[in-house]
């Protein structure tokens, strides 16, 4: 399948500090990616989809000061956790959509595990 | 409303086979799709289902009923490295996927 990496994988972060996190799509040309949150135990939760050269949209409750979120190419959309806190400690999931074949597919990257102290 | 119902958690032994049930509620259809995630990690993909039937890939198959809003996915000769969450992800007519909660899929031996 199509490979969708993150980087980085791990971080440790001071609160009040930004953290950027990479999404790219390896071997494909992703016209749409996908940013999710998810807390332990619990479903991903989307956070916002990216147009590759558009504005990105959000979801309901998120906030897009905070999650800045470039979509600068086909190949890699960033999300910025800005002044982060100790509640926005979670595991981030990135995920591009791509013809496979003649279906649309979603694939996702490996995730970054964000830790705020 | 947007729905997806899958068990909570299932138990079956290495070398058997599962079926793990999903019914969902979308506004507009396009597909749905399952994924497994091991925990700590990211989905990963298995497979899609647009149209009505059972697709096999391997050891893992799946099956649709767009009428019934229905889909399972099963899994033969059950491996230990089986165990992980089984996501059910149908996607709506705006082409986003709809997550629920999941199925835990515990193997012993």
């Amino acid at each position: 399948g199509a490979v969708v990496s993150q980087h980085p994988s791990w971080v440790i972060c001071k609160s009040g500090t930004s953290v950027k996190i990479e999404c790219r799509s390896l071997d494909f040309q992703a016209t749409t990616m996908f940013w999710y949150r998810q807390f332990p135990k619990q479903s991903l939760m989307l956070m916002a989809t990216s147009n590759e050269g558009s504005k990105a949209t959000y979801e309901q409750g998120v906030e897009k000061d905070k999650f800045l979120i470039n979509h600068a190419s086909l190949t890699l959309s960033t999300l910025t956790v800005t002044s982060a806190h100790p509640e926005d400690s979670s595991f981030y999931i990135c995920s591009a959509r791509t013809l496979a074949g003649e279906q649309e597919t979603q694939y996702f990257g490996p995730g970054t595990r964000l830790l705020v102290l | 409303g947007q729905n997806i119902d899958q068990p909570t958690e299932m138990t079956a032994t290495e070398g058997a086979i599962v079926q793990i049930n999903c019914t969902y509620q979308t506004s507009g259809f396009n597909g749905l799709f399952w994924y497994q995630q091991h925990a700590g990690e990211a989905p990963t993909f298995l497979s899609y289902n647009v149209l009505d039937g059972l697709e096999e890939k391997g050891r893992f198959s799946s099956f649709l009923s767009r009428s019934k809003g229905y889909s399972y996915l099963l899994l033969k000769e059950l491996q230990m490295k089986d165990s992980a969450s089984y996501l059910c992800a149908p996607m709506d007519s705006n082409y986003q996927l709809i997550w629920g909660a999941g199925t835990k899929l515990i193997i012993k031996p």
